[in-house]
């Protein structure tokens, strides 16, 4: 079984469109994230829900909005997509926001055209 | 504010030999600290980690890391490569400032030859 699935693993769409990226975790984990890698592997975080909350949000245009409808799942949504959202969207989770230690999905490859 | 600092984008090696891939992180407060890896075309996956206790760690696949306090240092090595080796390595630092948030290095792209 998976630990922390993502869906679709490529996602290639128009500028302007929007996308919605899903993500489900079956750890039981409380906390989940939102990752960005760029095409020079650099890693940033987007956002954190632990048990539904948002508890981190970077700098991050409003376009961006995630949502978490239940603690196993948290899903990116994309409006108005622009050329620079091209990248690998990880999603990633761990047992809870004291704990560091993070399992990552297997990513999604976002090209916008 | 924490910090993370991977010295070397990329380290070429030849298979079986030893190899070491640098980070240095900053903080004010104490950190938990990591390596991962990522594969190509996956996700990152734990390596290892430092919470607490003795300052050499172990990890899988016989890589082992040695945290540093005083040149707050977390450097990753493997005596011997294998050419499955070949990925990238992602130094992390987590610290809890009422939740944890972990900021990654750039990244080293290990290279291992034949």
């Amino acid at each position: 079984d998976t630990a922390v699935s993502q869906t679709p693993k490529y996602l290639v769409t128009q500028m302007g469109n929007d996308k919605s990226i899903k993500c489900e975790q079956n750890l039981g984990h409380d906390t989940m994230y939102w990752y960005k890698q760029d095409s020079k592997k650099f890693l940033k975080i987007m956002f954190s829900y632990n048990n539904k909350e948002l508890i981190i949000n970077e700098t991050v245009p409003n376009r961006f909005s995630p949502k978490s409808p239940d603690k196993a799942h948290l899903n990116l949504h994309i409006n108005s997509l622009e050329l620079g959202d091209s990248a690998v969207y990880f999603c990633a989770s761990s047992q809870d926001s004291l704990h560091g230690e993070q399992f990552f999905g297997p990513g999604t490859r976002l090209t916008v055209l | 504010a924490q910090s993370v600092t991977q010295l070397d984008s990329q380290v070429p090696v030849f298979e079986e030999a030893p190899v070491e891939l640098r980070c240095n992180y900053s903080s004010s407060v104490s950190v938990y600290l990591f390596w991962y890896v990522q594969y190509p075309n996956q996700g990152l996956q734990l390596l290892l980690k430092y919470l607490s206790g003795s300052t050499l760690v172990k990890g899988i696949n016989g890589f082992e890391a040695e945290f540093n306090k005083s040149q707050t240092s977390f450097h990753l090595r493997k005596p011997s490569v294998h050419i499955s080796d070949t990925a990238e390595y992602f130094c992390a630092v987590s610290q809890n400032t009422g939740g944890f948030k972990t900021i990654f290095g750039a990244g080293t792209r290990l290279f291992v030859k034949a």
